[in-house]
């Protein structure tokens, strides 16, 4: 299947400082890539859906102050949390659509998240 | 959007056949029926997607009956590694992402 990388894997940092993470389509275009987060023992709760070449639309209750995103390419989209508290800490995921049909079924490919804890 | 509903959690062991049902009443025409595996820490991984009638890979089998207001997917004989949390997601394929809503899952444990 397509592979979605997604880095860092795991970050620490210090409450005010800001974090970039990474979501590239390796191997296929993806015109559109999303960005959750999770909670331990929580479900997946989308917080932006990003296109590239415009703004990306944020879920309610979502700060785009707050969260940057941009997706300058097709092939990559990076999430800013900016001003990172320690409630920002959790598990952040990537997915992007693939432009065309490329798997019969698979359309949607998952990064394998970033774990975000803020001192 | 469509609404899945499935058992919060599962028990099993190792080597019996494990199916886990959801249920989705508001299905659309145009949805599909997609689930995905996550283990901790990870990013979910797709398993199986289907329309109608029954879909089967090297992995597990789904199965719809004709109404589509519900959907089963089966793993044949599970091991201690199917230990994950099961997501069974509704949409249009054409706009997947923005239409996926990942409710609680099922949370399935093998146990030796």
């Amino acid at each position: 299947g397509a592979v979605v990388s997604q880095h860092p894997s795991r970050v620490i940092c210090k409450s005010g400082t800001s974090v970039k993470i990474e979501c590239r389509s390796l191997d296929f275009q993806a015109t559109t890539m999303f960005w959750y987060r999770q909670f331990p023992k929580q479900s997946l709760m989308l917080m932006a859906t990003s296109n590239e070449g415009s703004k990306a639309t944020y879920e309610q209750g979502v700060e785009k102050d707050k969260f940057l995103i941009n997706h300058a390419s097709l092939t990559l989209s990076t999430l800013t949390v900016t001003s990172a508290h320690p409630e920002d800490s959790s598990f952040y995921i990537c997915s992007a659509r693939a432009l065309s049909d490329r798997d019969a079924n698979e359309k949607l490919f998952f990064g394998s998240g970033t774990q975000l804890s803020v001192l | 959007l469509a609404k899945t509903t499935q058992p919060i959690s599962m028990d099993s062991y190792e080597g019996q056949e494990v199916n886990i049902t959801c249920s989705h009443n508001n299905i659309a025409t145009n949805d599909y029926i997609t689930w995905y595996q996550q283990f901790p820490s990870q990013g979910p991984r797709f398993i199986i997607q289907g329309y109608k009638t029954k879909v089967t890979n090297e992995v597990a089998s789904l199965f719809i009956p004709a109404d589509r207001k519900s959907s089963t997917l089966s793993l044949p004989r599970v091991s201690l590694s199917d230990t994950a949390v099961y997501y069974c997601l509704v949409g249009d394929p054409d706009n997947y992402g923005q239409n996926f809503v990942f409710g609680p899952g099922t949370r399935l444990s093998v146990l030796p």
